[in-house]
């Protein structure tokens, strides 16, 4: 099955920088890796997907790149704001083009610190 | 539009107990999956449904099944608890069919189940 490898598992940026998390699967057959977000006691929630057909996204601050070949896809946080302080998940999946799909596999998460 | 409902929000039990965790969505989704999230491990997807009538296993199934009669309700049930099983359970549900049409397939989790086995 699929296994997916998450770092840093923790960590603290000042304010205003940037923050990088990555991960690496090992499934050649997933296709899809999305990022969630989870605050303290509360669900995760979605905040960027990447398919692999596509090497790059971006929305607003957050961006995720893909590279296929060496089975590695990134998250890119820019001008980190207090509120961005919570824990990431990656995840990967394998959807077909039926409609089908397995279960995600997440990453063990990453606690992102934002010091003031 | 509720979105994804999990009950209980807390639970505690005695070791070799049985209940039922419930999870139910109004949108739709034929994908409906439990995850199991504990520190230091992520979430671990326990067993998956991608629609009425078919469910399998996912990472962690042992102790656990799972029943998928109708599209809006996905119970998870324990059979004999463990301590082992002391966990937050979140339920998540997605849209199978906007593969095709779009680049979206994000899940909506529940707000979970935190479960304990005493």
């Amino acid at each position: 099955g699929e296994n997916v490898e998450q770092h840093p598992s923790t960590l603290s940026v000042q304010e205003g920088d940037s923050a990088v998390i990555k991960c690496t699967y090992s499934d050649s057959a997933s296709n899809y890796f999305p990022w969630y977000k989870q605050e303290l006691g509360k669900r995760p929630q979605l905040i960027i997907d990447i398919r692999s057909n596509v090497g790059e996204k971006k929305d607003q601050r957050i961006a995720v790149t893909l590279n296929k070949t060496a089975k590695h896809f990134s998250l890119h946080i820019t001008e980190t704001q207090p509120e961005d302080s919570a824990v990431y998940f990656c995840a990967a999946s394998m959807v077909d083009s039926g409609g089908g799909a397995d279960g995600l596999t997440f990453g063990k998460g990453t606690h992102l610190i934002i010091q003031p | 539009n509720a979105g994804v409902t999990q009950t209980p929000k807390f639970q505690v039990l005695k070791t070799g107990q049985s209940m039922t965790l419930q999870c139910a969505q109004d949108m739709n989704h034929e994908y409906m999956s439990w995850y199991r999230q504990d520190p230091g491990m992520g979430l671990r997807l326990i067993h998956y449904s991608v629609g009425a009538g078919i469910t399998d296993q996912g990472e962690v199934p042992n102790g656990y099944n799972v029943s998928r009669s109708t599209t809006e309700d996905f119970p998870l049930r324990l059979l004999s608890a463990a301590p082992s099983q002391t966990s937050v359970y979140f339920c998540a549900s997605s849209n199978l069919r906007r593969i095709r049409r779009t680049a979206v397939y994000g899940y909506t989790f529940g707000s979970g189940t935190r479960l304990t086995v005493v």
